[in-house]
Parts: C-alpha cells; structure tokens; sequence
C-alpha cells in the first residue's frame, strides 16, 4: 500500500477558478512534505517543501497546508491559469537522508 | 541555482541495443544522484541510488546488469540501459542531492529523458 494517498486522482477547472489537492500520508518518522508540479513530459518541479513545525507555506498562488498530526497536507491553487494545467505529486522525506515516498499525483486540467 | 541536465531528452533505438543517459548537476556538486522511472500516468519509481565513486545501489526488482549506472564526478551520473527491449521504453527521471545541504534531503530534478525501444 502506498504510504502517500492524494486525491482527487484528477480534476477540471476552470481559468480563474480555485481548487485544492489532498494529499495524506503514513510515512514515519516523518522529516518533511513536498509538492512539485509536473509538466507532461517534464521532470518534477518543487512548489513547496515544509517541516513538521510548518503549517503553511506559500509560493504565488500555490499555497500549501501541513497538519502533521493528522498526516495530511493540501495544495491551494488560486485563480487557476491555463499553464497551471499539469501533474501535482507530494512527496514525504522519513528523514534528512532518507528515500522520497512518492504520491500517484493529481492531474489538474485548467479549461478556458 | 540547483539546475540538473539530463541528455538525450528523448532517444529512440533499436531492440538489443545500448543506450545511455547523463544526468549533470550544473550549479553544484552531487554526491548523491537518483534515478528514477516513470510510466504514463504513474508516479516516479525509485530505481537506484548513486554515490559518487561506489557503487550504486539498486532498488528490489530493478536488475543491476541491466541498467548500469556510473557517478564518477561529483557533478555526472551516467545510467546505460543495455540490451533494451520495449518494455524498457519509459520516461527517466533524474534527480540530484546538494552535497553542502545537510537538511532537508532536497533533491533537484532533470527535465527526463523519453526512451522508446522499437
């Protein structure tokens, strides 16, 4: 069973809309949580990367949550545009060295 | 900073053949890199990890002699797909660990290279 759940498995959105990805974890110990986002064709490209004292980090419009408590994070995407149309993958570290625990993604289209 | 390469970006070759692949760190120094594949609408797949002078260390199911892998600089990692069939045909991924970082286990990714096997 894969130890990084992200749902939904794909949506569509419309130009200017919000959305948020979920993504929930088993890892442990846990160091810290990821999202990168992936052009079709492309490799990963980190949006955001928090530790377990971090609740919240920003990067533009990208927005992400972490409650490690309750193992899970989301990704805010705000007034979607077209480009935003790609792979969004959350990744969790078990320790400063420790091998990525990769989650199946969430494919987010942006329509106009 | 933190720009990672791979070259070829896409390959196509014949079944039986060899083909390899780089992986440069441009900006700064590796001792770590990883390689990693991806198949359509899958999530990446850790398949070995390389140290820069040792040798790598494969991940379960991923056959050694098969996809062979040389780090020998701080800033190159080369994986060769020997005797490639179609079912090798994939995306790679690469990915590459700052040495000078010793938190956060940050790993920068290269663009991917598509490999197709006829």
């Amino acid at each position: 069973k894969n130890q990084v759940e992200q749902s939904p498995q794909s949506l569509i959105i419309l130009e200017g809309k919000n959305c948020t990805l979920q993504c929930n974890y088993t890892v442990s110990p846990f160091s810290n949580l990821r999202w990168y986002k992936q052009d079709t064709g492309r490799g990963p490209v980190s949006l955001t990367i928090m530790t377990f004292s971090e609740n919240t980090k920003s990067n533009g419009r990208y927005t992400a949550t972490l409650d490690a408590d309750t193992k899970q994070s989301s990704l805010h995407i705000t007034a979607s545009q077209l480009s935003d149309s790609a792979s969004y993958i959350c990744v969790v570290s078990s320790d400063s060295w420790g091998k990525l625990q990769f989650g199946a993604g969430t494919q987010v289209v942006v329509t106009p | 900073g933190a720009v990672v390469s791979q070259h070829p970006s896409w390959v196509i070759c014949k079944s039986g053949t060899s083909v390899k692949i780089e992986c440069r760190s441009l900006d700064f120094q590796a001792t770590t890199m990883f390689w990693y594949r991806q198949f359509p609408k899958q999530s990446l797949m850790l398949m070995a990890t390389s140290n820069e002078g040792s040798k790598a260390t494969y991940e379960q199911g991923v056959e050694k002699d098969k996809f062979l892998i040389n780090h020998a600089s701080l800033t190159l990692s080369t994986l060769t797909v020997t005797s490639a069939h179609p079912e090798d045909s994939s995306f790679y991924i690469c990915s590459a660990r700052d040495s000078l970082v010793r938190v956060g286990n940050e790993q920068f990714f290269g663009p991917g290279t598509r490999l197709t096997v006829l």
